[in-house]
């Protein structure tokens, strides 16, 4: 069964840093999406992305982060320069078309990255 | 996207049904119910999801009320491995439109 994959699954890094969180979506889906988890709190969401560009972002995505998927599997997501906040599990999930009039599919994730900043 | 009240946590016995509640009272016609659960801190995996008809896979059923106000999933026979958070979410059909997770049900499956 085709799954999300993400890399690296734990990370480390010092505060100020850049990091890149690394997604496969699943191969025939053309959404793409993250998401992050603050240990104890609710899943958030921070983009998603269609067609090459930003289709949608919450509060949380300012200036710091980028997405990008430079090329036809991978899907990524910058931090430039991190915060002790950004210490998060980040989730990357995609979705198919699917439905009625191409309406969007269910999303599926992956196994997450665990960015624990110092 | 419509706003869902769950319960913060139940328990169930292993083997049995396990009956998820959600109320979700001002639901627009467009917007579809859908369950997603989170076992330990794992990525939130999808379960099902409906407009308003009652839906079933290898997975659960989801029973939504005429008035489509509040929804009930049901793991027909609960494991151990069921023991998860439980997410309800209402949401619109369209392009790229985003997740909208609450604090969903902690289910707590026992023996």
């Amino acid at each position: 069964e085709p799954e999300v994959t993400q890399t690296p699954s734990h990370q480390v890094t010092q505060m100020g840093q850049e990091v890149i969180l690394r997604c496969v979506p699943i191969s025939n889906h053309l959404y793409f999406y993250w998401y992050r988890q603050i240990l104890g709190q609710k899943v958030e969401f921070l983009v998603s992305f269609y067609n090459n560009e930003i289709s949608e972002k919450s509060e949380i995505f300012d200036d710091q982060f980028s997405v990008e998927r430079p090329d036809g599997s991978n899907f990524t997501l910058k931090i430039r320069s991190t915060k002790l906040e950004d210490s998060a599990m980040y989730f990357c999930a995609s979705s198919g078309r699917g439905g009625l009039a191409g309406a969007q599919s269910e999303q599926y994730f992956g196994p997450g990255t665990r960015l624990t900043v110092t | 996207d419509a706003k869902t009240t769950q319960p913060p946590s139940m328990d169930c016995a292993e083997g049995r049904a396990a009956n998820l509640p959600c109320n979700h009272s001002t639901i627009s016609g467009n917007e579809y119910v859908y369950w997603y659960r989170q076992i330990h801190s794992q990525g939130p995996q999808y379960i099902i999801h409906g407009l308003k008809n009652n839906e079933t896979n290898e997975m659960a059923s989801l029973i939504i009320t005429e008035d489509r106000k509040s929804s009930t999933l049901i793991l027909p026979h609960a494991t151990l491995r069921d023991t998860a958070v439980y997410y309800c979410i209402v949401k619109l059909t369209g392009t790229a439109s985003k997740l909208t997770f609450g604090t969903g049900t902690r289910l707590q499956v026992t023996l």
